[in-house]
């Protein structure tokens, strides 16, 4: 199993540039989740799905819009890029049973925008 | 809306030392608390977590504490080791299939050999 996997690893943009986020789990779980992380200030959901066909806002999701393409890809846009959206961008899926309930979260991407 | 502090920010002990980090959260109705560790460069990963209805869980060198009633938790590591040294993260989440998790800030520990 490869988990969850992320494209790209780095990227640069130019403010007003768009661009697609992607993300893919192969654990069969339902729920996934884009999270952005800034020095100081942890990690904070941008969007999520608890399940395939829905999609829910998070505590940051100006500026961003999200697709659960099917059950294994859940996709962040970024329409115009602006400075303030650099960041390290992970993407996670949750695996919870009565015995566990754990995000595993892919390697992340590094967006910077000029 | 939902709030976890964590602190320190930093925190550097001498290796074979024990290392506490704390968070407190805002919503009462939270019954799940995970502590996720995350090496320089690496994704984050969870290395332990705690409910609710539980006060306290150990898993070999590392245990978690939880008080509902001042609605703060704890993570303690023993014996510390320079392969500790990461950022760990704290979280806090509400009942329901959502899994949404609200995050501290984190704590970068530093073990020195």
């Amino acid at each position: 199993n490869a988990g969850v996997t992320q494209t790209p690893k780095f990227q640069v943009l130019k403010t007003g540039q768009s661009m697609t986020l992607q993300c893919a789990q192969d654990m069969n779980h339902n729920s996934m989740y884009w999270y952005r992380q800034d020095p100081g200030m942890g990690l904070r959901l941008i969007y999520y799905s608890a399940s395939e066909g829905t999609t829910d806002k998070g505590e940051v999701p100006n500026g961003y819009n999200v697709s659960r393409l099917n059950k294994r890809e859940f996709s962040l846009r970024l329409e115009s890029a602006a400075p303030s959206q650099t960041s390290v961008y992970f993407c996670a899926s949750r695996d919870i049973s009565p015995s566990t309930d754990t995000q595993y979260f892919g390697p992340g991407t590094r967006l910077t925008v000029l | 809306g939902e709030n976890v502090e964590q602190h320190p920010s930093t925190l550097s002990v001498q290796e074979g030392d024990s290392a506490v980090i704390k968070c407190t959260y805002s919503d009462s109705a939270s019954n799940y608390f995970p502590w996720y560790k995350q090496e320089l460069g690496k994704r984050p990963q969870l290395i332990i977590d705690i409910r609710s209805n539980v006060g306290e869980k150990k898993d070999q060198r590392i245990a978690v504490t939880l008080n509902k009633t001042a609605k703060h938790f704890s993570l303690h590591i023993t014996e510390t080791q320079p392969e500790d040294s990461a950022v760990y993260f704290c979280a806090a989440s509400r009942p329901g299939n959502t899994g949404k998790l609200i995050f501290g800030q984190g704590t970068t520990l530093q073990v020195k050999p």
